[in-house]
């Protein structure tokens, strides 16, 4: 079936590490998509990419790199500099082109605990 | 700057009413709208996606209008069920920077 798959579901750091988050899109789509969803806050654009090796920063990038290698894979790395990385986070990817242009699409999201 | 508002944060109505959820917008200059729902834990599944041409979109018992001009859309849930008890959020996506913009959401419960 086609989809978007994150992991790991569920994910621990202890202070200090940077971690890694998957994400893997069967959809063909050109573009995808980092949020984090804080309660109460909604969620907010890290990164974002349209096409392979290019990428932009979204409202709160500070403390976290991706990189496009693949159109399918789009991971994100939490560093030690995100101050507050506990959190819920989402990759979505949409297409560029055809009737439901912008449609977004979502991963099931990883959620990361700092210990 | 493009900003969504849903209210109220949360709705509670007994099964079988008939519902709208709100959403509005500040800037009127839009791509599309698109309607989620998010079960506790999990992602956003699209629900409707309206086009800045379209004025409606309906998918079974959803029905979503759209109303550029007043920076307004609506959610119509027909025969609500507890199984619709989700959280319901609209993102607008922006011409300026062709990014979406959500709202916080509605908290739906469908009391049996």
């Amino acid at each position: 079936d086609g989809g978007i798959t994150q992991s790991p579901k569920y994910l621990f750091r202890k202070e200090g590490q940077n971690v890694t988050l998957s994400c893997e899109q069967n959809l063909n789509h050109d573009a995808m998509y980092w949020y984090r969803q804080d309660p109460g806050q909604g969620l907010r654009l890290i990164y974002y990419s349209q096409i392979v090796n290019d990428f932009q920063k979204g409202d709160i990038a500070e403390g976290y790199s991706v990189s496009r290698e693949k159109k399918e894979s789009f991971p994100l790395t939490v560093t030690s500099a995100q101050k507050n990385p506990t959190a819920f986070y989402l990759c979505a990817s949409s297409g560029l082109a055809g009737p439901n242009t912008g449609e977004l699409f979502f991963g099931e999201g990883s959620r990361l605990t700092v210990l | 700057k493009q900003e969504v508002t849903q209210i109220p944060a949360a709705l509670s109505v007994p099964e079988g009413e008939n519902l709208v959820l709100n959403c509005s917008f500040t800037d009127s200059a839009i791509y599309n709208l698109q309607w989620f729902r998010q079960d506790p834990g999990k992602g956003l599944t699209s629900l409707l996606l309206i086009q800045s041409s379209q004025r409606e979109q309906t998918s079974g018992r959803l029905n979503a209008s759209l109303d550029k001009s007043s920076g307004r859309s609506t959610l119509y849930i027909a025969a609500s069920q507890p199984g619709d008890s989700a959280t319901y959020l609209c993102a607008v996506l922006t011409g300026a920077n062709s990014k979406l913009t959500f709202g916080k959401g509605i908290t739906l419960s469908v009391r049996p």
